[in-house]
């Protein structure tokens, strides 16, 4: 089983539209988890911490359900601008530090 | 917004040559990374340095790789002899506590011929 899975899409939704990524993830000692922003040939942005309690910023929600280790992303009124590949990621804590592991990413295009 | 520095931006290199990326974290964070992603693949854990030293590693990083902290500031990966298949975008990253998430620099585009 891979460590982080997601759909790799593409999505291709129009403008205004709200669209839903899901990712699980098999490392029960994942520590703290992410979503970040890939755009095409350029470095992972840090979009939003996902919290078990549930967190938005803006347009964006994440929710974390750690019984089922599940991440989710909701993207309400979609933009040209937030087409991106949007990668789930965990933090795992190992014996002699941390690091990020990362899903394939998730290709959303948003049409006219 | 502070941001991570890396030099340089494409590097066309010969098979079985060294080469050396080069990267400036932020000035406060005290966590260090590699990482790499080759195109069209996921981005992948090469190490991760704490302390002066390396804490973490992956199977990627064989002994043909290396970490360096001359100075302070620079955060270096050395590969020793090259391969086609080190072709690959390598990512710096930085890090305050370690269980934040992390601040990337835009990448190293590494071209072995």
């Amino acid at each position: 089983r891979k460590e982080v899975e997601q759909d790799p899409g593409p999505f291709n939704v129009p403008e205004g539209a709200t669209v839903a990524f899901n990712c699980t993830y098999s490392n029960s000692a994942s520590q703290s988890f992410f979503w970040y922003r890939q755009d095409c040939r350029k470095e992972p942005k840090l979009l939003m911490s996902v919290y078990s309690s549930g967190n938005e910023d803006g347009r964006f929600t994440a929710q974390l359900n750690r019984a089922s280790q599940y991440i989710s992303l909701l993207i309400r009124d979609s933009k040209l601008s937030d087409s991106a590949t949007y990668l789930c990621v965990v933090n795992v804590i190992t014996g002699g530090g941390n690091k990020l592991t990362f899903g394939t990413g998730t290709q959303l295009k948003v049409e006219l | 917004e502070p941001e991570v520095t890396q030099t340089p931006s494409h590097q066309v290199t010969q098979m079985g040559q060294e080469v050396i990326l080069r990267c400036v974290p932020i000035s406060n964070h005290l966590y260090f990374y590699w990482y790499r992603q080759i195109l069209g693949q996921k981005v992948e854990f090469l190490v991760s340095f704490y302390n002066n030293e390396i804490s973490e590693k992956s199977e990627i990083f064989d002994d043909q790789f290396s970490v360096e902290r001359p100075d302070g500031s620079n955060f270096t990966l050395k590969i020793r002899s090259t391969k086609l298949e080190d072709s690959a975008m390598y990512f710096c990253a930085s890090s305050v506590i370690g269980v934040d998430g992390y601040t990337f620099g835009s990448g190293t585009r590494l071209t072995v011929v």
